[in-house]
């Protein structure tokens, strides 16, 4: 495709359920980003992924969540035993190459993950 | 760490006006990039301009420009004759350079809901 999809664009949760959110990056891509970002506040870093390896899992918080990239292309972002807190948009990002002057983040359309 | 602040929860300008959106950064670094992102309520997030922090000269793209004062860590953008498309919440993020202790992640400010008026 020619942009950054994910799905479910939106996904409503009982507390204590787990979900699976799903994200595809522009094809070729090497970086992977995911961010969490509430209402009416800017997205916050989770974790980064170069290819299928996860560099950088430091946003992540709580053991809850967990993330995997198996084969370098499609990534997914998993919530166990959901709580309210978890209730954000969970914005999915992707860049060509990780390093170099030109390299620019684009974004999915996100997540919106109710969790009741 | 590295903080962006936005100190403009909302603006509005009249259509044709031009406004100008506040950033504020902290960091110790010397080589970064500095963006505006724009997120219309459908929610897709949109790179507006970019400016790297090694280049003295202010990034412009069309009605875009920005006011990059390095040594102040500030960042504004300004857009000339507004139209109704731009009405969004404006984003100002900070990216270190990808390197061994850093992944090029984005620091975001809290954002300002920009309302053009007809």
């Amino acid at each position: 495709g020619a942009g950054v999809s994910q799905s479910p664009r939106y996904k409503v949760a009982k507390r204590g359920q787990d979900v699976a959110l799903r994200c595809d990056p522009i094809s070729g891509h090497v970086s992977l980003f995911w961010y969490q970002q509430a209402l009416g506040q800017g997205p916050e870093f989770l974790t980064y992924f170069q290819n299928e390896a996860q560099l950088d899992k430091s946003g992540l918080p709580s053991d809850r969540f967990f993330a995997e990239r198996p084969e370098g292309s499609v990534s997914t972002l998993k919530i166990q035993r959901t709580q309210q807190e978890d209730s954000a948009v969970y914005l999915c990002a992707s860049s060509s190459q990780p390093q170099g002057s030109q390299e620019t983040q684009y974004f999915g359309p996100g997540t919106r993950l109710l969790v009741l | 760490a590295q903080t962006v602040t936005q100190s403009q929860p909302e603006m509005s300008v009249q259509e044709a006006e031009t406004v100008t959106l506040s950033c504020t950064y902290d960091t110790s670094e010397s080589d970064y990039y500095l963006f505006w992102y724009k997120q219309p309520p459908s929610r897709q997030m949109i790179l507006v301009i970019r400016q790297e922090a090694y280049k003295q000269q202010n990034a412009t793209e069309n009605r875009f420009s920005v006011n990059f004062q390095k040594a102040a860590k500030s960042f504004s953008l300004k857009i000339s004759d507004s139209q109704l498309g731009d009405a969004a919440m404006y984003f100002c993020a900070y990216r270190t350079p990808y390197g061994s202790s850093n992944t090029g992640k984005l620091i975001f400010g809290q954002g300002t809901t920009l309302q053009v008026k007809p």
